[in-house]
Order: C-alpha cells, then sequence, then structure tokens
C-alpha cells in the first residue's frame, strides 16, 4: 500500500525557472493539502482541496498555483522559482470526516532555489 | 498572534524522566485536535488525537481544556526512542470544511 507519494523527491531550480510537484495518494482521500516546512516554522499550509476540481489558498499561498483534475492527485506548481521557496514540501491527504482528520504525508519534496 | 503556538524547547531530559508539553490554540470554534510526531528529515506521522474528556494510549496523555483553549501531552518513562519534534494540531472546520493547522513544533531529546 504505496499511501502518499510524492515526486521528485529532490530538486535544485535557478531562479525564474518553472516546476510541478506531483502527489499521488491511492487511499481514496476526498482532502488533499500542500505544505511547506521552514525551519522554525513548523509546517505552513499553502493550498489545499476539498475534493475533485476544487482549490482553496491556504497560509501562504502566494507564487504557487495548484490544480486537482483527479481525485487521486493534487499538482502544486511554481511558475517562477524564487529563493524564498526553498523549502521542504509535504503533501497530505485525509478523509472528507471533521471528527477523523488524521492526515496521511509523503515523504518530502526537498526544493533548492539557487 | 499565531493560530497554533507550542514551545520550541528543546527539552533535553534523561531516560524515564516525564516530560510535559503546551499548546495554545487562537480560534475558539477549532473542532478537533491532535499531536503529530517528526523525526528528523522524515513526515510527520499521528501520535495521537485529543479529545475533551483526555485519552490515553500507553505512556502518553493528552489533554484538551477548551475554556482556556489548551492542549497538553505528557510523555511518562521517556525512552531513547521518544526524542522527535512534537506537533500540535488544530482543525478550525472553518466553513465546514477540514483545515490541519500546525504549531512550529516542540523538540525532545531524550539522553541515556
Amino acid at each position: 500500500n504505496a499511501g502518499v507519494t510524492q515526486t521528485p523527491k529532490f530538486r535544485v531550480l535557478k531562479t525564474g525557472q518553472s516546476m510541478t510537484l506531483l502527489c499521488a495518494q491511492d487511499m481514496n482521500h476526498e482532502y488533499m493539502y500542500w505544505y511547506r516546512q521552514d525551519p522554525g516554522m513548523g509546517l505552513r499550509l499553502i493550498h489545499y482541496s476539498v475534493g475533485e476540481g476544487t482549490t482553496a489558498k491556504g497560509e501562504v499561498p502566494d507564487g504557487y498555483n495548484v490544480s486537482r483534475l483527479k481525485k487521486q492527485n493534487f499538482l502544486l506548481g511554481l511558475e517562477s522559482a524564487a529563493p524564498s521557496q526553498t523549502s521542504v514540501y509535504f503533501c497530505a491527504s485525509s478523509e472528507l470526516r471533521p471528527d477523523n482528520t488524521e492526515a496521511f504525508f509523503g515523504q518530502g519534496t526537498r526544493l533548492t532555489v539557487v | 498572534r499565531k493560530e497554533v503556538e507550542q514551545d520550541p524547547g528543546p527539552f533535553n531530559v534523561p531516560e524515564g524522566a516525564t516530560v510535559a508539553f503546551n499548546c495554545t490554540y487562537s480560534n475558539s470554534a477549532s473542532q478537533s485536535f491532535f499531536w503529530y510526531r517528526q523525526d528528523c528529515r522524515k513526515e510527520p506521522k499521528l501520535l495521537m488525537s485529543v479529545y475533551s474528556s483526555g485519552n490515553e494510549d500507553g505512556r502518553f496523555t493528552a489533554q484538551l481544556n477548551r475554556a482556556s483553549q489548551y492542549i497538553s501531552l505528557l510523555i511518562r518513562d521517556s525512552k531513547l526512542s521518544d526524542s522527535a519534534t512534537y506537533l500540535c494540531v488544530v482543525n478550525p472546520l472553518q466553513g465546514g470544511y477540514n483545515k490541519l493547522i500546525f504549531g512550529a513544533g516542540t523538540r525532545l531529546a531524550v539522553h541515556p
């Protein structure tokens, strides 16, 4: 059982380049999330999705776009990467029920923007 | 003010010690609460949910005080393997949607 899979695991970008991070889950979860984690900052929510075809902004959405064309996939795009976007990115998914929002995380993507 | 605040630590304790972590949240309408554990350079994983009546799982006890908007985690008889960062997580259930908000985490180091 793969759970939540993120690709790629590591990436180095030059300032101004674009890239897409892919998150795939095989648990049929409605909710999917993208977080970034920086030292001393904890995980901050970038965007999230409550179902196929829906997306919503989180705490730090600027500079990122997302799409959820299929229920199992949630894509995070950086159109023009900046050094401030150097971070570890985590994708997560969870069920719809509010009393059981255990989130399952991917292993993370370490992105460096130079 | 951050939505979820934690003491960053680190807490350095000997094996066998009891250690307590605290967390406060700002949204009084928050519906559900959790503690996650994150090992170095790994993804977070659910440790336990937190219920109003308090709940226990082996050496771990979680408490919720809605009036004070305060959550705690108590670890008894600390083991070396408990060394990790502990993340307080709140679901404010805004607009009927789940949204997990993480604290910055409290780092625990258990030494022999």
